[in-house]
């Protein structure tokens, strides 16, 4: 079974600073990675995701990722933050052979400081 | 496009009811909805995959006789808890899946706060 990892449980930067959340997957085949975001008593959006080609991808919000499958890694980034960034982000995995329902990461929460 | 909607947003119910909750694809159809529970500052918890006309597929642990899920339609999913208590106050979120991509890409509803008193 797949499992995924946010070793960072929270972050905080501060608005204007560039941003680097980790994730980390553990899955035999290339797996399908996703990144959202939850705000308070919200439901998750979903940045964006990788499911086959061009490793880097882009998704909304000026958010991006990059996959690499040495390290086993899909980290979120953003060059300047803004302070209605702040929020819960959740990274996702999903087996590319299988279900394809993901398991989320436990999340790692966004602190902006003005 | 893609909008998933639940209702209520909230509810606050006391120990002993049922509660039932709704998930609606607005503007698709979705063959897959999944049922999870987000307990606070922790991840979501996958409780159960609902297929439109057969009965749920639980994740263990997860009671099927307390939380009794209805895939009628196409476009909506329900869940039912049954004799509430105190420690199934939790936030609950539903997600449905496009045909032919259930489960590759889900679209979350806002999610549903149960507060049980």
């Amino acid at each position: 079974a797949q499992s995924v990892t946010q070793p960072d449980i929270h972050i905080t930067v501060s608005e204007g600073a560039s941003l680097e959340l980790r994730c980390n997957y553990s899955y035999g085949a290339t797996p399908y990675l996703f990144w959202y975001v939850q705000s308070p008593g919200q439901g998750l959006q979903l940045l964006l995701k990788y499911f086959s080609g061009d490793t880097l991808v882009q998704g909304i919000k000026g958010f991006e990722a990059e996959f690499k499958r040495s390290q086993s890694s899909f980290n979120l980034r953003k060059p300047s933050v803004h302070w209605s960034d702040a929020a819960e982000y959740f990274c996702a995995v999903a087996a590319s052979g299988g279900s394809y329902i993901p398991t989320f990461g436990r999340g790692t929460s966004l602190i902006v400081h003005p | 496009g893609a909008v998933v909607s639940q209702h209520p947003s909230w509810v606050i119910c006391k120990s002993g009811t049922s509660v039932k909750i709704e998930c609606r694809s607005l503007d698709f159809q979705a063959t897959t909805m999944f049922w999870y529970r987000q307990f606070p500052k922790q991840s979501l918890m996958l409780m159960a995959t609902s297929n439109e006309g057969s009965k749920a597929t639980y994740e263990q642990g997860v009671e099927k006789d307390k939380f009794l899920i209805n895939h009628a339609s196409l476009t909506l999913s329900t869940l039912t808890v049954t004799s509430a208590h105190p420690e199934d106050s939790s936030f609950y979120i539903c997600s449905a899946g496009i045909p032919g991509l259930a489960g590759r890409e889900q679209y979350f509803g806002p999610g549903t706060r149960l507060t049980v008193t």
